[in-house]
């Protein structure tokens, strides 16, 4: 079964530090989101892209924060110059066309020393 | 705009209970509904969902039932297991093609034998 696969599982970095994660999709869904989770929250919304194009991006995705899809298949986000509060689980999720629903990634959990 | 209120939890049962986690919503048009699940250290498992009004979703004995007149979306289970210790989280869909899914806070959910 190939589902959303994420790497790391977990990062720990000092403040400061730039740190990248990756997200490898479901390899027939074009359709590709980012979230943020943080400790008893559900997941909020960071970024979304179709096939290699970021079409939407919401207002916690601060300027440090950068998205990439270069082929259409996997995605990174990089977090520069990190601090304590982007400390929380990052997730990604894939669907396909239509009506269909996103599947996640285990995720990769961030703490920022 | 739209947005998802959960029941605050934890929820606590004994094996074999009723349970009920209350969710409803608010949003512009005709959401898509969802109930994911989150077991500790992974990722969300999507539980069952619900694309229209009066639409009944179901896996695994659990069910929820889209009440577009009461904007509602409460997840029910009529015999609860120790396995079913887990974050549930109710989301939803705006109608608009690719959009990002809008979650509850979620209700953690603890069933001791």
């Amino acid at each position: 079964d190939t589902g959303v696969s994420q790497d790391p599982r977990h990062k720990i970095t000092k403040r400061g530090q730039n740190v990248t994660f990756r997200c490898d999709p479901i390899s027939e869904h074009n359709r590709l989101y980012w979230y943020r989770q943080t400790l008893g929250q559900g997941p909020e919304f960071l970024t979304y892209f179709q096939n290699e194009a970021q079409l939407e991006k919401s207002r916690l995705l601060s300027d440090r924060f950068s998205a990439e899809r270069p082929k259409g298949s996997f995605s990174t986000l990089e977090i520069q110059r990190t601090e304590q509060g982007d400390s929380a689980m990052y997730l990604c999720a894939s669907t396909g066309t239509g009506d269909q629903p996103q599947h996640f990634g285990d995720g990769t959990r961030l703490s920022i020393l | 705009g739209n947005s998802v209120t959960q029941m605050e939890g934890p929820v606590t049962l004994s094996e074999e209970a009723f349970l009920t986690i209350n969710c409803t919503y608010t949003a512009t048009g005709y959401p898509s509904l969802f109930w994911y699940v989150q077991y500790p250290g992974e990722g969300l498992q999507l539980l069952l969902k619900a694309t229209k009004a009066d639409d009944k979703g179901s896996n695994k004995g659990f069910e929820a039932t889209y009440r577009k007149e009461t904007t509602s979306f409460h997840l029910e289970k009529g015999s609860v297991q120790v396995s079913d210790s887990a974050v549930y989280f109710c989301a939803l869909r705006p109608p608009r093609a690719g959009t990002a899914l809008i979650f509850g806070k979620g209700t953690t959910l603890s069933v001791s034998s």
